[in-house]
């Protein structure tokens, strides 16, 4: 089975810069997808084809990808960035949609 | 605005069966695949189940292929997942998403979950 890896969690303090890892063995050959999920709500996507944002996302939220790692960048988290962040794509063939264990970023 | 709206959770003993539903508005419901992805509560996402915009194409993860049938209306802008041999370890919440388009296969919006419990 095809697995993504992520670090549990990621603490910032207000105003730094947070960066969440994702490891796959196919991310060379996949998109990967960010996925901000807040308490008690439904997931948001906030990066999509590895460094494109969706309308409505503060420019602090940025993506990048090279080789079997990407990373999603939050420039000058906020205290209401704080939620999980999950990294999601598919293995080689397609067939296997995969997300990672996510991160809880924490802002303190 | 995209909205989708789940249904028919509920609690259901091992080896039952349930059928969820989705309720879609805001979007031409019949240029989009749509998938369906749980989650444990406390615990990470699941892709469960995927349809394409014709309902010619679906997909299934490994672990509910043969026991989950995902279907779609696009007479009613609705999507389904017929669940049945229900396990406990299929409980969760149930978010119905719409897949993005563009090169990758993800998903761009989603519900706020219809909550599934299989327990004796």
């Amino acid at each position: 089975s095809y697995e993504l890896t992520q670090p549990p969690s990621v603490s910032v303090s207000p105003g730094q810069t947070a960066r969440i890892t994702c490891s796959g063995d196919a991310l060379p050959k996949k998109y990967t997808y960010w996925y901000q999920q807040k308490s008690g709500q439904a997931p948001v996507l906030v990066i999509y084809e590895d460094s494109k944002r969706p309308s409505g996302i503060p420019e602090r939220f940025s993506g990048s990808s090279s080789g079997t790692m990407a990373t999603l960048t939050i420039s000058g988290a906020q205290v209401e960035d704080e939620a999980d962040y999950y990294c999601y794509s598919t293995d080689s063939s397609g067939n296997r949609k995969v997300f990672g264990g996510g991160s809880k970023v924490t802002v303190l | 605005d995209v909205q989708l709206v789940e249904s028919g959770g509920g609690v259901v003993r091992p080896g039952g069966s349930l059928r969820l539903s989705c309720a879609t508005s805001g979007f031409m419901f019949d240029d989009y695949g749509m998938s369906w992805v749980r989650q444990v509560p406390g615990k990470g996402l699941e892709w469960v189940s995927g349809i394409s915009w014709n309902g010619g194409s679906t997909g299934y993860a490994d672990s509910v292929k043969g026991r989950f049938t995902i279907s779609r209306d696009n007479a009613k802008n609705s999507l389904y997942l017929e669940m049945n041999s229900l396990r406990v370890e299929d409980t969760a919440l149930y978010h119905c998403a719409r897949n993005g388009g563009g090169a990758g296969y993800y998903f761009d919006y989603w519900g706020q979950g219809t909550l599934v419990t299989v327990s004796s």
